[in-house]
């Protein structure tokens, strides 16, 4: 299967800071690559669409201007938590695409703790 | 709607059993796909088997096969010969259309614990 790596797998940072997140894929390209979010105990739930080259599409309820998604190549998306505050700790697991209708591929994962 | 209803919060195996995970879906979109995933305590999620909604024959990898029943819209994993390793969450999913660019969406998870 495709590779798909996260980083940093863990982080910890104050509130209100801002906390980068790397995704990417490693032996291919992704044309789409989605963005989710898991607290402890919980399901995983989408919070962005992402498609290279071209503004993400967040779910309901996810601010866009709190968790800003850029893929900027089709290797490369970012997620940035902007103005970080306790209730933004969760893990943060993205996945990747190549194609339409193909599997989707995922990463490790991020934890993040927001002090 | 939940599209994707999984029933069971935690099951317990004994090992070298077989289990099964049940699953069921909600969709009007005569194509769809529909997958399992296991995540352990370290997070990572690790595709299991996938079913397209097309497919005759219900899939099946190794220990793992999938229950399709497309009347009932169910979609139930068994894992035979269960091992300790395989205790985890386990994650059914769906893509609709399965051609589409659409994410995939989760049920709440099943944690299956499997005892010695």
């Amino acid at each position: 299967g495709a590779v798909v790596s996260q980083h940093p797998s863990r982080v910890i940072c104050k509130s209100g800071t801002s906390v980068k997140i790397e995704c990417r894929s490693l032996d291919f390209q992704a044309t789409t690559m989605f963005w989710y979010r898991q607290f402890p105990k919980q399901s995983l739930m989408l919070m962005a669409t992402s498609n290279e080259g071209s503004k993400a599409t967040y779910e309901q309820g996810v601010e866009k201007d709190k968790f800003l998604i850029n893929h900027a190549s089709l290797t490369l998306s970012t997620l940035t938590v902007t103005s970080a505050h306790p209730e933004d700790s969760s893990f943060y697991i993205c996945s990747a695409r190549r194609n339409r209708g193909e599997t989707q591929y995922f990463g490790p994962g991020t934890r993040l703790l927001v002090l | 709607a939940q599209k994707i209803t999984q029933t069971q919060p935690g099951m317990f195996v004994q090992e070298k059993e077989a289990v099964t995970l049940d699953c069921t879906y909600d969709t009007s979109d005569p194509s769809y796909g529909l997958f399992w995933y296991k995540q352990p305590s370290s997070g990572e999620m690790i595709f299991l088997i996938y079913q397209g909604s097309y497919d005759q024959q219900n899939a099946t990898e190794g220990r793992y096969s999938l229950n399709f029943q497309k009347a009932r819209k169910s979609a139930n994993l068994v894992i035979s010969a269960s091992q300790l390793g395989d205790s985890a969450m386990y994650f059914c999913a769906m893509r609709e259309p399965n051609s589409g660019n659409t994410p995939l969406v989760f049920g709440k998870g099943t944690r299956l614990s499997v005892i010695a």
